[in-house]
């Protein structure tokens, strides 16, 4: 059964500081790692897909990373703006149906 | 991506009523899929809506308790029968958009439902 942790489950950074979010997970054949990004009152809104260990996708102060066991979301400068929940969910096998984290709640302080 | 449209965006029943959702997509998709999301909870899956037979539902949901209807490829209905409190959720509809297997899910903005 694939297993998603997310951590931590909140964070509080000053804006500008710099920090990351981590997902560990444990898959049999991983067909995809993907993040999310939630807004309260929305749905989750897609940023990325990571397919195999090395990979890396940068969006805005976004960077995204990851390894056999683990995918990082690494944050730089943030601003205000960005605070939001942030799923991870990963795929495995030959099904569409991924597996959830329950997200990390990331709030920016002006 | 596709854009998805769905209503209502937030109700409050009554206990012992039942409430439909409805899920609009801009375009053709393969996949639709509806889930729950539960304060503190991850994202859990319902079922799988198939165009042209019955539901695919998970482990734990049932067809009597969450009928779902997609007529086409574009839309599709998830009905909440015989709610109580528990039911209080966000329940929403997501689709893959394109084939080949590692495309991502998008979602809509969900269906707040409160149960009094």
């Amino acid at each position: 059964e694939d297993q998603v942790t997310q951590s931590p489950e909140a964070l509080r950074l000053q804006e500008g500081e710099s920090s990351s979010l981590n997902c560990s997970y444990t898959v049999s054949g991983l067909r995809g790692l993907f993040w999310y990004r939630q807004d309260p009152g929305k749905g989750p809104e897609f940023l990325f897909t990571l397919y195999s260990a090395g990979e890396e996708k940068e969006k805005e102060r976004l960077k995204a990373t990851l390894t056999k066991k683990e995918s990082f979301l690494h944050i730089t400068a943030p601003k205000p703006e960005d605070s939001a929940t942030y799923l991870c969910a990963v795929r495995s096998g030959g099904s569409y149906i991924p597996t959830f984290g329950r997200g990390t709640s990331l709030i920016v302080h002006p | 991506s596709a854009v998805i449209s769905q209503k209502p965006s937030r109700d409050i029943c009554q206990r012992g009523t039942s409430l439909t959702i409805q899920c609009q997509v801009d375009s053709q998709v393969t996949m639709m899929f509806w889930y729950r999301q539960q304060p503190g909870q991850s994202l859990t899956l319902i079922a799988t809506a198939n165009q042209g037979s019955e539901a695919t539902y998970e482990s734990g949901f049932v067809i009597d308790k969450f009928p779902i209807s997609r007529p086409n490829l574009t839309f599709s209905t998830l009905t909440v029968s015989n709610m109580s409190p528990e039911d209080s959720s966000i329940y929403l509809c997501s689709v893959v958009v394109g084939v080949g297997g590692n495309q991502p899910q998008h979602f809509g903005d969900g269906t707040r439902l409160s149960i009094l």
